[in-house]
């Protein structure tokens, strides 16, 4: 069975521009999640959707972050104007709603803002 | 506010000994807790969970450990393999809260030859 699928693996972009991270999850996980995780700290929940809905985007900082899950399945991350604080490896998962919490995690996307 | 603490950020252990890591949780909302691995360059991957009517849950080398009373959990690995080395991250959920999952800051374990 093939996990889930994030691109790209990493990223290096300058302050101000955009940049958009993608994720597929695993087929047949109706729910999914963008985390950030900072160096020495772990993932923190930016976004979770059940389906097309975002049931919870309370960390988002919506000023640069947007996110959209067309269809129920792919997603797509995007923050535009980065900025030097977003450095970060940005992470997908998918599980399934009731599965008692159990995510599994892409590989992440390796972000640095120079 | 870290509601999530794993204290440790390293630990080094023996090969063949026990490795015991620690987390300590501040919400009393939190009713569900969850182990993950991670390697370098790969996304956590789920070890083992417990729920809080338990107080112990174990699978293979791995065993989890809950004292509610302290909000203190522990993951004992034996016996310890060098594949152990990664990164260790406790996650807390409050079921009512929709499989939100908060994490501590990951304890580094190294296992030793």
């Amino acid at each position: 069975e093939a996990g889930v699928v994030q691109s790209p693996r990493y990223k290096i972009i300058e302050k101000k521009q955009p940049v958009a991270f993608w994720c597929n999850p695993i087929s047949g996980h109706n729910t999914l999640y963008w985390y950030r995780q900072n160096l020495g700290q772990g993932p923190e929940l930016l976004i979770r959707y059940e389906n097309e809905e975002a049931v919870d985007d309370s960390q988002l900082p919506k000023d640069r972050f947007s996110a959209e899950r067309l269809k129920g399945v792919d997603s797509t991350l995007k923050i535009q104007p980065a900025e030097l604080g977003d450095s970060a490896v940005y992470l997908c998962a998918s599980g399934l709603a009731g599965a008692f919490n159990e995510q599994f995690f892409g590989p992440g996307t390796r972000l640095t803002v120079l | 506010d870290q509601q999530v603490k794993q204290n440790s950020p390293s630990l080094s252990v023996q090969e063949g000994r026990i490795s015991i890591l620690n987390c300590d949780y501040t919400n009393s909302m939190f009713d569900y807790f969850l182990w993950y691995k991670k390697y370098p360059a790969e996304g956590p991957t789920f070890l083992i969970s417990i729920s809080s009517i338990k107080d112990k849950n174990e699978d293979g080398r791995f065993t989890v450990f809950l004292n509610k009373s302290a909000k203190h959990l522990s993951l004992h690995i034996v016996p310890s393999q060098p594949g152990d080395s990664a990164v260790y991250f406790c996650a807390a959920s409050a079921v009512r809260g929709a499989q939100k999952l908060v994490f501590g800051q990951g304890t580094r374990l190294t296992i030793n030859p």
